[in-house]
């Protein structure tokens, strides 16, 4: 299995842009997990779905963020518009009942 | 709610130290524990893991036992190398809850020669 996969790598973008980041989950793992990762609050979960449907959305810091899973293999975390604060990297992560969580590499996101 | 409260470092080793992270979690009943390492410019990987009191996790070197008596989850390694140098994160599952993990801040470890 490829693990976990997300593009692009890297967005380097300017405030006001709409991003949009993508993530394929292992094949069979009903969880998709989007994480965020910064140096002044470490990680923070930011939603997550079942089976493809939104289960816990409160860590979204606000409406500009937005995310959709529309099928069992792909979702995406959009940001419009985006802001300088939103820099970070953020990572997708999948798992499958109560097995643990598997990260994907990340997105490195700047936004100037 | 639940918590994890881990050092937070950053801490520098000699190769071949002994090593300690600390770890304490707050959560009701029995959660699950674990440690992943992030590796520069990498994910997290899951290192170790222990799902019930007095568990032990092991895994390339490293353990953790799961006391319920103390809330804690500590992560040892007897000797440590250059390339254990990455960020260390304690992180718990609830019990019968959900599938979401909550994480510690992270502990960045370096290792020199």
């Amino acid at each position: 299995d490829a693990g976990v996969i997300q593009s692009p790598r890297h967005e380097v973008t300017e405030m006001g842009q709409e991003v949009t980041l993508r993530c394929k989950p292992i094949s069979g793992h009903d969880y998709l997990f989007w994480y965020r990762q910064t140096m002044m609050r470490g990680l923070e979960l930011l939603i997550y779905f079942n089976n493809n449907v939104p289960i816990d959305d409160s860590g979204m810091p606000e409406d500009r963020f937005s995310a959709k899973m529309p099928n069992a293999s792909f979702s995406t975390l959009k940001i419009q518009p985006s802001e300088p604060r939103d820099s970070a990297v953020y990572f997708c992560a999948s798992s499958f009942v109560t097995s643990p969580l598997t990260f994907g590499p990340g997105t490195r996101l700047t936004v100037t | 709610g639940n918590s994890v409260t881990q050092m937070e470092g950053p801490v520098t080793l000699s190769e071949e130290a002994f090593l300690t992270i600390n770890c304490t979690y707050t959560a009701t009943g029995y959660p699950s524990l674990f440690w992943y390492v992030q590796y520069p410019g990498e994910g997290l990987q899951l290192l170790l893991k222990a799902t019930k009191a007095d568990d032990k996790g092991s895994n390339k070197g490293f353990e953790a036992t799961y006391r319920k008596e103390t809330t804690s989850f500590h992560l040892e390694k007897g000797s440590v190398q250059v390339s254990d140098s990455a960020v260390y994160f304690c992180a718990l599952r609830a019990q019968g809850g959900s599938e979401k993990l909550v994480f510690g801040k992270g502990m960045k470890l370096t290792v020199n020669p």
